[in-house]
């Protein structure tokens, strides 16, 4: 089955810094690949997501990007504020006929005012 | 936010009893997921859900069964608790096509005592 990991698990950033964060997924069939945020005591949500088709995906302070040849994929958050502190979780998802969602083990990122 | 629920929300139960919690979703989606969420383990996978009657096993399903009599409902039961399954459940739903994002519920705390 799908493997994906995650690093690293802390990451503290000064604020306004860059935070980046790393994943590697095993199985090439994979297709799918979202990031979620998670606040405190809250449910994981959605800050963005790419396909297989595509290498790179912006949305104002968070990108993500996707290499399919070396199976790995990264979020980059510019201009880091306190509110991203929390904890992020990449993910792979497969095709057709294989549809479990894959998680990474989380990255804490604590912003330092 | 997606119209799914889970109940409880938290729980208390003694070691050996049976437990069921209940994922109820209002959206139709197709898929339907239970995570369970523990400190350094990230979201592991339980069980997952394709359609109704439809479901294939996760990562740490071991001690857990699941049931998808109609579409809106995904239960997991604890056939005989233990401590070790303390922990955070999380159902999660996304619609028909593999590539769309999921949506989580509030989130279960069971704590087995």
């Amino acid at each position: 089955g799908e493997n994906v990991e995650q690093h690293p698990s802390t990451l503290s950033v000064q604020e306004g810094d860059s935070a980046v964060i790393k994943c590697t997924y095993s199985d090439s069939a994979s297709n799918y690949f979202p990031w979620y945020k998670q606040e405190l005591g809250k449910r994981p949500q959605l800050i963005i997501d790419i396909r297989s088709n595509v290498g790179e995906k912006k949305d104002q302070r968070i990108a993500v990007t996707l290499n399919k040849t070396a199976k790995h994929f990264s979020l980059h958050i510019t201009e880091t504020q306190p509110e991203d502190s929390a904890v992020y979780f990449c993910a792979a998802k497969g095709r057709l006929g294989n549809e479990k969602l894959t998680f990474g083990t989380g990255t804490r990122l604590t912003i330092i005012p | 936010d997606a119209g799914i629920t889970q109940s409880p929300r938290h729980k208390v139960t003694e070691t050996g009893t049976p437990v069921t919690l209940r994922c109820h979703q209002t959206e139709n989606h197709r898929y339907m997921y239970w995570y369970r969420q523990d400190p350094g383990h990230g979201l592991r996978l339980i069980h997952y859900s394709y359609g109704v009657k439809d479901t294939d096993k996760g990562e740490v399903s071991d001690g857990y069964s699941v049931s998808r009599s109609k579409t809106e409902d995904f239960l997991l039961t604890l056939e005989s608790a233990t401590s070790s399954q303390t922990s955070v459940y999380f159902c999660a739903i996304s619609a028909s096509t593999p590539d769309t994002e999921a949506f989580f519920g509030q989130g279960t705390r069971l704590t087995v005592v």
